[in-house]
């Protein structure tokens, strides 16, 4: 699975859009984006994956660049509840029932 | 949505002890799950692959002899972490996906494991 990289951490004030970017320059082309959201002691949970369309539900959008080598997850409207580590996954397929592999994650801290 | 359940969240054993861990698909049916730890500020790390009526596939480094996991039927997976150490204090979580369905992996709530 191609590796991703991501900030360590950013902020975001409450109310105010959260863009969180991610480069995965090495993805082929059946693998898909994925995200992953972890709030402290919880598990993960998540959150839109991709192709190579944007995409958008209830939660986030995604956009992915044409060249499929970056995404942007972007969280509208970014509430206290939304703290947490935002992890971006490459897969091959569209099954992410299979096993995962996390890298560092970015966290988000909003602000009030 | 498709819920996985962790039982118990939260619990402290004295060194030496044993200490089963849960993960159980309420809704859907799970041929494998999945097992990671995760180590406090640091990022999930996957243990073994559970596989309902076989042996689990551990990663490296992962000792299967420590780590037992029976994966009985399709909707439970258990992990238990024998002669506990200090060391294995950390958070476990399991993860399932949907058998024959292309969708997202869902995870357990974390069993947070104190060694004392």
């Amino acid at each position: 699975d191609a590796k991703t990289t991501q900030p360590t951490s950013m902020d975001c004030a409450e109310g105010r859009a959260a863009n969180l970017p991610c480069n995965h320059s090495t993805i082929s082309g059946n693998e898909y984006v994925y995200w992953y959201r972890q709030i402290h002691s919880q598990g993960p949970q998540y959150i839109i994956h991709g192709l190579k369309n944007n995409e958008t539900n209830e939660m986030a959008s995604l956009i992915i660049t044409e060249d499929r080598k970056s995404s942007t997850l972007i969280l509208p409207h970014a509430t206290l509840r939304d703290t947490a580590v935002y992890y971006c996954i490459v897969l091959i397929g569209n099954n992410a029932g299979n096993m995962l592999t996390f890298g560092g994650g970015t966290r988000l801290m909003v602000k009030p | 949505g498709a819920v996985v359940s962790q039982h118990p969240s939260w619990v402290i054993c004295k060194s030496g002890t044993s200490v089963k861990i849960e993960c159980r698909s309420l809704d859907f049916q799970a041929t494998t799950m999945f097992w990671y730890r995760q180590f406090p500020k640091q990022s999930l790390m996957l243990m073994a692959t559970s596989n309902e009526g076989s042996k689990a596939t551990y990663e490296q480094g992962v000792e299967k002899d420590k780590f037992l996991i029976n994966h009985a039927s399709l909707t439970l997976s258990t992990l238990t972490v024998t002669s506990a150490h200090p060391e294995d204090s950390s958070f476990y979580i399991c993860s399932a996906g949907r058998n024959g369905r292309n969708t997202e992996a869902f995870f357990g709530q974390g069993t947070r494991l104190t060694v004392v």
